[in-house]
């Protein structure tokens, strides 16, 4: 079965500088899709960015990057330039592929941003 | 359009009693999923349907838990009869079908925080 695994529970960063949050997923799929996540205090969940599978050019949204590293299944996310508002809790998610459409996430990753 | 509609946002029920929780995907969206959010098991999927079908429940915790999806355009997830167990924040999200867009990512509601005393 397909699993995702966020080993960090939690982190901590200074204000302006950057931060890595690490995501690993188990499957047998060639074709899926990953995500990250993000919730607020809110509980709103936010998507922060998107990767498909067979792109190997790893995905970019403003100060938020990824290192996609496929044949290690690993998919983690670059916070760059910290903001006071990026502290939240961090989903990392895999969708299956196909017709199937299925959606599981890891456990979450929270991130305090220091001042 | 006015996203993923879940109501009610907060639910306090006695323990025993009946409760329904109801999510509106978005229009077109063929994918609707139920989570589960606790501070122990974090996100976990209970059921997600395709084209109103529902494709793998093997994530509902017991038969207490029931869900529906009538129609397009609404769901449900029933818990009969509650247990303060089942307190948590309970998520719908809906997605379009891969491969008819470009971006498949699941879009969740605000959620309804569920509390059974």
């Amino acid at each position: 079965a397909q699993t995702v695994t966020q080993s960090q529970p939690e982190m901590s960063v200074q204000e302006a500088e950057t931060v890595t949050l690490s995501c690993t997923y188990d499957t047998s799929e060639s074709d899926y899709y990953l995500f990250w996540y993000k919730q607020p205090p809110s509980r709103q969940m936010i998507l922060v960015i998107r990767q498909e599978a067979y792109k190997q050019q790893n995905a970019t949204e403003n100060r938020f990057s990824v290192n996609f590293q496929k044949a290690a299944k690993s998919f983690s996310l670059k916070i760059s330039d910290s903001q006071l508002g990026d502290a939240a809790m961090y989903f990392c998610a895999y969708k299956y592929g196909g017709a199937t459409n299925k959606l599981i996430f890891g456990t979450g990753t929270l991130l305090a941003v220091q001042p | 359009d006015a996203g993923v509609i879940q109501s009610p946002r907060h639910e306090v029920t006695e323990m025993g009693q009946e409760v329904t929780l109801r999510c509106k995907p978005i229009s077109g969206h063929n994918s609707l999923f139920w989570y589960r959010q606790t501070m122990m098991r974090g996100l976990e999927l209970l059921i997600y349907f395709n084209n109103n079908v529902p494709i793998d429940d093997s994530g509902m915790p017991e038969d207490r838990f029931s869900a529906k999806m009538p129609n397009a355009s609404f769901s449900t997830l029933k818990i009969q009869p509650s247990e303060p167990r089942d307190s948590a924040v309970y998520f719908c999200a809906s997605s379009p079908r891969p491969g008819l867009v470009m971006n498949t990512e699941a879009f969740f509601g605000q959620g309804t925080r569920l509390t059974v005393v």
